[in-house]
């Protein structure tokens, strides 16, 4: 029982590259999320997706975009990166409502 | 809009003294509250909740917290600190009754605990 893994664990871009970040739970949660974290800004909620086939915008959207592509699997896509995009990403779980369960984070950097 | 202060990014404890981490919240309606902890180069880590009952929440690792609701406050304590409970914590609120497309778990902005042996 991995949780929730996340793939890559770093990665370095350069401006106007495009890159998928991959996310995968085994825990059977209808809920996922994608987080960016920045130093003293905390986390901020990028998409989440309710259930299988549904997917909404958070508080930071714009220039990601993302896919449910199961239950299982949720992926965050930069179609250009852009050095404003430099932060940690983290992907989460829940059953809807209630505590979420955190992946170990993919580390980006944007030149 | 709902929002979570932590008022100290950094706080320093002696091994063994109690710690407090500050945590005040703004939401309409009942809050369902949480701590969570990130140690280095990890993801975030439940440590405890509210939701409703009792104002005291006992979670992880010996800590706890109490809901405060004129005091709209939910600070997390510890009788005796461990360096070991060296890390950034975060406290996090979500308004009850939210669905989808409303307001969403909100984090505070973290509060980095040292303890110092």
């Amino acid at each position: 029982n991995a949780g929730v893994t996340q793939t890559p664990k770093f990665q370095v871009l350069k401006t106007g590259q495009s890159m998928t970040l991959q996310c995968a739970q085994d825990m059977n949660h209808n809920s996922m999320y994608w987080y960016r974290q920045d130093p003293g800004m905390g986390l901020r909620l990028i998409y989440y997706s309710a259930s299988e086939g549904t997917t909404d915008k958070g508080e930071v959207p714009n220039g990601y975009n993302v896919s449910r592509l199961n239950k299982r699997e949720f992926s965050l896509r930069l179609e250009s990166a852009a050095p404003s995009q430099t932060s940690v990403y983290f992907c989460a779980t829940d059953r809807g409502s209630d505590t979420q369960y955190f992946g170990p984070g993919t580390r980006l950097t944007v030149l | 809009a709902q929002s979570v202060a932590q008022p100290e990014d950094q706080v320093n404890v002696a091994e063994g003294n109690p710690l407090t981490v500050k945590c005040t919240y703004s939401v309409s309606g009942n809050p369902y509250l949480f701590w969570y902890v990130q140690y280095p180069n990890r993801g975030l880590q439940f440590l405890l909740k509210y939701i409703t009952g009792d104002n005291l929440v006992k979670g992880s690792y010996g800590f706890e917290a109490e809901f405060n609701k004129s005091q709209t406050s939910f600070h997390l304590k510890k009788p005796s600190a461990l360096v070991s409970d060296s890390a950034l914590y975060f406290c996090a609120v979500e308004g009850v009754g939210r669905s989808f497309g409303n307001e969403k778990l909100t984090f505070g902005t973290g509060t980095r605990l040292t303890i110092i042996p």
